[in-house]
């Protein structure tokens, strides 16, 4: 069956970069487009940008826009999100999410980022 | 960017109620809007996607309407199970998500 599976926790300090992985299984990682969503503990769903493995192609939202970087390996069938410049701010549940037919039907378990001096 | 406004931002009803989810984006998102059900300590759910079309699995008391820039999410007799956090998404132009609506019980 489709699976998403995330890297674990982790703890950075301001100014920090991160990157988090997403294993794919089930599928082809070639075939569907990968979205980041992130959710702050008590806040709601933010989305962060897509990579389309197949073509190469990443689109970012603005706000993130020169601090996040989304990339692939189809060998291992793993995409990543980093994230630069971290602050408190960014203390998030990271998500993955595969696209299907336009929609995010598969997610990961999410990953939790804190940030803290 | 398109702004997603939920409302309300809490419901609170008794099982067996129905329950009417508004979501309003900015400019016109045509069709091209989903929702999605979200439990504590879970991932978010697809439930219906191009405003009225239910995903695979979802019980047909789940129901969306509108187009536009005006949107519902109906349950007509709430489940125990679906006491939850509902959020709106447009895809017409790149993706923004509403701020959700929680839904709980009485």
């Amino acid at each position: 069956q489709v699976q998403l599976v995330q890297s674990g926790a982790e703890v950075k300090k301001p100014g920090a970069s991160v990157k988090v992985s997403c294993k794919a299984s089930g599928y082809s990682l070639t075939s569907y487009d990968i979205n980041w969503v992130r959710q702050a503990t008590g806040h709601g769903l933010e989305w962060m940008g897509w990579v389309i493995p197949n073509s190469g192609s990443t689109g970012y939202a603005q706000k993130f826009r020169g601090r996040v970087t989304m990339t692939w390996n189809t060998s291992i069938s793993t995409a990543y999100m980093e994230l630069s410049s971290l602050r408190s701010e960014d203390t998030a549940v990271y998500y993955c999410v595969r696209v299907f037919n336009n929609e995010f039907d598969y997610w990961g378990q999410g990953t939790l980022v804190t940030v803290s001096s | 960017e398109i702004v997603l406004t939920q409302s309300p931002a809490t419901l609170s009803l008794s099982p067996g109620e129905r329950a009417t989810l508004s979501c309003r984006a900015s400019q016109s998102v045509s069709y091209y809007l989903a929702w999605y059900q979200q439990k504590p300590g879970q991932a978010p759910r697809l439930l219906i996607y191009d405003a009225s079309n239910r995903a695979t699995g979802i019980p047909a008391r789940f129901s969306g309407s509108g187009s536009g820039t005006d949107f519902t999410l109906t349950i007509s007799s709430l489940e125990p199970e679906d006491f939850a956090v509902y959020y709106c998404q447009q895809r017409s132009s790149w993706r923004t998500f509403g701020q959700g609506t929680k839904v709980e019980i009485k």
